[in-house]
């Protein structure tokens, strides 16, 4: 069984404050590494699909990196609002059936922005 | 904006009785998942279709849960015999082939009283 893990589980973070998370992983046999945000009530949204060593990807105050190597992925959130307060989910998609198997999450973080 | 919509949005049904839940994909992707989420976990793969052909399920899937995709355009997913253990919210995912991205619906929530 292939665990993805993310850390921590909660979060509370003042408006105005930086905070990141991470999703750690056991192997580097996957095709993709996706983040998502989830908002109470709302459709998971994705943020960024990462599948390389090394990519860093940006949309906003908001960006990713990946390291295949170490089996990691970090979050990364400028300035938080509060309409980032959210659930993140980190998913992979492992390379166990030609590609198109469905997504692993880990059990997200909870993100809480305190005004 | 046509996104992945699923209906219900909630579902309260008592144990024993079956439930239906419909997904309407993107209408350009071929591609369709089903997940479950429970509370304090993430969301779980249960099965997939390319067009038509449901091509995998997980284990999670007992011989209760049924899912259909029959002209290769929306989804049913039913569950027979409902038990307390059922109660989750169930995610509908769409994409294109050769598409990593996985678009999501709203989710149905099915409480199991």
């Amino acid at each position: 069984i292939l665990n993805v893990e993310q850390s921590p589980q909660s979060l509370h973070v003042q408006e105005g404050d930086s905070t990141n998370f991470t999703c750690s992983f056991p192997s580097s046999n996957f095709y993709a590494l996706h983040w998502y945000r989830w908002e109470t009530a709302k459709s998971p949204e994705a943020l960024f699909v990462m599948t390389l060593n090394g990519d860093e990807k940006k949309k906003g105050r908001i960006s990713a990196t990946l390291n295949t190597k170490e089996g990691y992925s970090y979050l990364y959130i400028k300035g938080s609002q509060p309409e980032d307060s959210a659930t993140y989910l980190c998913a992979l998609l492992f390379m166990s059936g030609g590609g198109a198997d469905g997504l692993t999450f880990g059990k997200g973080t909870h993100l809480i922005i305190q005004p | 904006d046509t996104g992945v919509s699923q209906d219900p949005r909630h579902k309260i049904t008592k144990r024993g009785q079956n439930v239906t839940f419909r997904c309407d994909p993107i209408s350009e992707h071929n591609r369709l998942y089903w997940y479950r989420q429970t509370l304090g976990q993430g969301p779980e793969f249960l099965t997939y279709f390319q067009n038509e052909a449901q091509l995998e399920k997980s284990r999670l899937l007992s011989d209760r849960f049924s899912a259909e995709r029959p002209k290769g355009s929306f989804s049913t997913l039913e569950i027979q015999r409902t038990e307390q253990g059922d109660s989750a919210m169930y995610l509908c995912a769409s994409s294109s082939h050769g598409g990593f991205e996985q678009f999501f619906g709203p989710g149905t929530r099915l409480t199991v009283l």
